[in-house]
């Protein structure tokens, strides 16, 4: 299994400019989540998902929007970058199962918004 | 709401010596709690978790934390610790059956002198 990948590692943006960022698990988990950690601030949560068809907002999820049409992937779309959006995001997936709580991170995509 | 709180944003110790890293955390219904770690330039992994069964959790690379319900706290021990220590630590929570919403506090760099 490659568990959680993420693309692309690194993007620079500018200001308004559109992206999207990729996230694939190959586990067959239920449950993604997309976070955004800054320096001092840990990891808060942007959008999750608990199935395919199904998202709903964390902490933080202004200026980003999550579909997920699939097990599979669970893209994270910025419509109008701003620089408030410099961050590493982190993208993970879990299983509903008791004794699997476990949330699997992928590597991250810092993003750089001029 | 659940929030963590991690004392001490740095923490350095020799090699050989204990390490200790605190957590305390706030819910309002029984919580699991995971430590996770991250390298430089990596994502995180999982070090351990309490789920509700013992109150001693054995995690990775010789790591433990006690959940103490009376304190609140769920603090990450290691007897003696190695250079290959030195990381970023994250302490996080989530309600049970809602692991795919984890609450982190902002994390405790680890140096480890020789």
């Amino acid at each position: 299994n490659a568990g959680v990948t993420q693309t692309p590692k690194f993007q620079v943006l500018k200001t308004g400019q559109s992206m999207t960022l990729q996230c694939a698990q190959d586990m067959n988990h239920e449950y993604m989540s997309w976070y955004r950690q800054d320096p001092g601030m840990g990891l808060r949560l942007i959008h999750y998902s608990v199935g395919a068809g199904i998202t709903d907002q964390g902490e933080v999820p202004n200026g980003y929007n999550v579909s997920r049409s699939t097990t599979e992937d669970f893209p994270l779309r910025l419509l109008s970058a701003a620089p408030s959006q410099t961050s590493v995001y982190f993208c993970a997936s879990s299983m509903t199962h008791s004794g699997q709580e476990t949330q699997y991170f992928g590597p991250g995509t810092r993003l750089l918004v001029l | 709401a659940q929030s963590v709180t991690q004392l001490g944003s740095h923490v350095s110790v020799s090699e050989g010596a204990l390490v200790l890293l605190r957590c305390n955390y706030s819910s309002s219904v029984p919580p699991y709690l995971f430590w996770y770690v991250q390298y430089p330039n990596q994502g995180l992994q999982l070090l351990l978790k309490y789920t509700s069964a013992a109150t001693l959790v054995k995690g990775i690379n010789g790591f433990e934390a006690e959940f103490k319900k009376s304190e609140t706290s769920f603090h990450l021990t290691k007897p003696s610790a190695h250079m290959s220590d030195a990381a970023e630590y994250f302490c996080a929570v989530s309600k049970r059956g809602s692991n795919y919403k984890l609450t982190f506090g902002k994390g405790t760099l680890l140096t480890v002198n020789p």
